[in-house]
Parts: structure tokens; sequence; C-alpha cells
């Protein structure tokens, strides 16, 4: 079966702090792919970030960075020195074989200034 | 404008009405996406389509049907709506392989069915 587990439902932080968010996926694919997916309180979903099964090298982008651990099927995002703006619905989401998304239920992160 | 569109953007509905929401896109991507989003349950696939003569139930897609009447064109219609049918409705898109970006998504139907 494929799954998306995000077990934090919901994460309040004080701003500057960093923020972890935790996805762990299961799949029988050798090869999927990874995406994380932000829902601001005007409610569009934008794309944040990508990884592929292959590469488990972790990277930075500005305030984003994630953890991807194929061991673990773990795929943690982290927000460092959060802003109020950062305030939303986070999404981990597993991209399958037969190129259908998947989505876990979803982390509402709350910024306070 | 926005790569995909969704029509309407707010609906308020009664039991037992028929409705019809609308999804059109510019990205030229073949294949299109029907999600419901419910808090606490994440999006759920609906109906899925690969090009205009391809049509695939997802993982709820009972009480829903869809039409592809074009590339660009995707409409899911509740024929006849019930209260737990509210939720937020998500058309997306992607290209053959959807690995890039993933897909893209229009902006939301907010439906609500009284």
């Amino acid at each position: 079966a494929q799954k998306v587990t995000q077990a934090q439902t919901e994460i309040s932080v004080v701003e500057k702090e960093d923020v972890t968010l935790d996805c762990v996926y299961e799949t029988r694919d050798t090869t999927y792919y990874l995406f994380w997916y932000k829902q601001p309180p005007s409610g569009e979903l934008v794309f944040l970030i990508r990884r592929n099964s292959f590469d488990e090298q972790n990277e930075i982008s500005g305030r984003y960075s994630w953890n991807f651990q194929k061991s673990t099927s773990s795929f943690n995002f982290t927000i460092t020195a959060s802003q109020v703006v950062d305030s939303a619905v986070y999404f981990c989401a597993l991209l399958h074989n037969d190129y259908k998304l998947s989505f876990g239920a979803g982390t509402t992160v709350t910024v306070r200034a | 404008d926005a790569d995909v569109t969704q029509t309407p953007r707010n609906r308020i509905t009664k039991t037992g009405k028929r409705i019809m929401l609308e999804c059109s896109q510019t990205k030229g991507h073949d294949r299109m996406y029907w999600y419901r989003q419910d808090p606490g349950l994440g999006l759920r696939l609906i109906y899925y389509s690969f090009d205009v003569k391809d049509i695939n139930k997802g993982e709820i897609s009972d009480g829903y049907s869809v039409s592809r009447q074009a590339q660009a064109k995707f409409s899911l219609s509740l024929e006849s709506a019930i209260p737990n049918q509210t939720a937020l409705y998500f058309c997306a898109t992607s290209d053959s392989t959807g690995t890039n970006y993933g897909y893209t998504f229009g902006s939301g139907t907010r439906l609500t069915v009284v």
C-alpha cells in the first residue's frame, strides 16, 4: 500500500524558531518522488520541494531544508528562522510509479509574532 | 491568467441538487485530476484522466462523475449533492510523468451542501 503519514497535526512556534515537519511514507515502488506543498490561509497549494528516490542528498534552499532518509522512509522538512508568513498547512506527498500523487493529512504550522 | 482555473470559487447548494465544478488549463498537460480536501484527511483523489479518452476512478469516486471535454477541460459533477460532500475541491494537471513539480493545482472550489 502507498501511504503518507504526517504524525504532527499542529505545530505552534514563536517567530525566529526553527520548525521541523515529519513525514513518513510507505511504498513498494523502487522509483518514486516525494514533495512538500504549502497551503497558506488563502487556500491555494504551493509547490515547495521535490526529491526523487535515487537522490538522498539533503539540501538547503534559503530558509528551507529537507532530510530524506530512505532507510527509515522519512522525508522531513525544516523551516529555519520561521516568520509569520510561514503560517500555513504543509503537506507531504508521494508520487507513485503510476504517476498518482498521494498526500499526508497535513500539518498546520502557526508562527506567532 | 492562472495556469489552472477552477469555477466557481465558492458555491453553496442544497441537498439533492446537481452541481458541476469546472476546470480548465493552459499548461498543455495531458493529465488532469480532481481531489477533495477535508480537514485532517489531506487531499484524496476522486477521478483522474491521462488523456481525452481516458477516465479513471480514484479512491473516493462514489457520488461523483467526470467529463473530459477536451485536453484543456475536465469537469466534476455531483449528481445529487449530499452534506458530506461539503469540502474544498482541487483540480490539478501534470505532464506525462508529474515528476518535475508534481502537479499544478487550481485555486480550489469551496463547496457547501446544505
